[in-house]
């Protein structure tokens, strides 16, 4: 049973134009939530969080939003650049309840292209 | 910091032999974490230690899998005796604490033929 959802496996978006990525999740205990971004034979990298006491955090180009009520994130690259095509993961946490490791979901490959 | 460092970065092996994929975490953390990439399941945790003392092994998915810790600075993951469904990455990853997130290594592609 997959805790964490990301339905979309790929997506394409053109240089300059905004890329959003979607996260669904199950567990109502998750509390904390992080994107990792992973390029080819590297292993994954963080990239940005958010708690469930925010429902937005922004670092430069990426944003990251939370539904708390429709247990949904996405995560908005704006503008998209051909170095941001990657796998990006979507991870959450029961933090503040229980301390518990990252669980990720399947990935969506990101293409984008110039 | 070197990183995490994860060793071999490849290993094709024949079914029935064992593997064994080492981890060296980053020096000050004190948890670590092993998962497996498939394409149908994702990034999987296996196994994570805090302190060196196996928390939580409810992801291995058999008992050809086993993982040690015996000291901060070195991890095993064996699998004996390998199996073709085992052929996947395996990434090793350490953590200060959970909200400062996990550093992953370049992970190890395991390809049992």
């Amino acid at each position: 049973d997959q805790q964490v959802k990301q339905n979309s496996p790929s997506l394409s978006v053109q240089e300059g134009r905004i890329s959003i990525l979607n996260c669904d999740y199950t567990n109502s205990m998750f509390d904390y939530f992080l994107w990792y971004k992973k390029y080819p034979a590297e292993g994954p990298t963080f990239l940005i969080s958010i708690s469930s006491i925010k429902d937005k955090n922004e670092d430069g180009r990426f944003t990251v939003f939370l539904n708390k009520s429709a247990k949904h994130l996405s995560l908005h690259i704006v503008p998209s650049q051909p170095g941001d095509s990657a796998v990006y993961f979507c991870a959450a946490s029961a933090f503040y309840s229980g301390n518990t490791p990252l669980v990720f979901g399947k990935g969506t490959r990101l293409s984008v292209i110039a | 910091d070197a990183g995490v460092i994860q060793s071999p970065r490849h290993e094709v092996t024949e079914m029935g032999q064992e593997v064994t994929l080492r981890c060296k975490p980053i020096s000050g953390h004190n948890s670590l974490f092993w998962y497996r990439q498939t394409m149908m399941r994702g990034l999987e945790l296996l196994i994570y230690f805090n302190n060196n003392v196996p928390i939580d092994d409810s992801g291995m998915p058999e008992d050809r899998f086993s993982a040690k810790m015996p000291n901060a600075s070195f991890s095993t993951l064996k699998i004996q005796p390998s199996e073709p469904r085992d052929s996947a990455v395996y990434f090793c990853a350490s953590s200060r604490d959970r909200i400062s997130g996990y550093t992953f290594g370049s992970g190890t592609r395991l390809t049992v033929v």
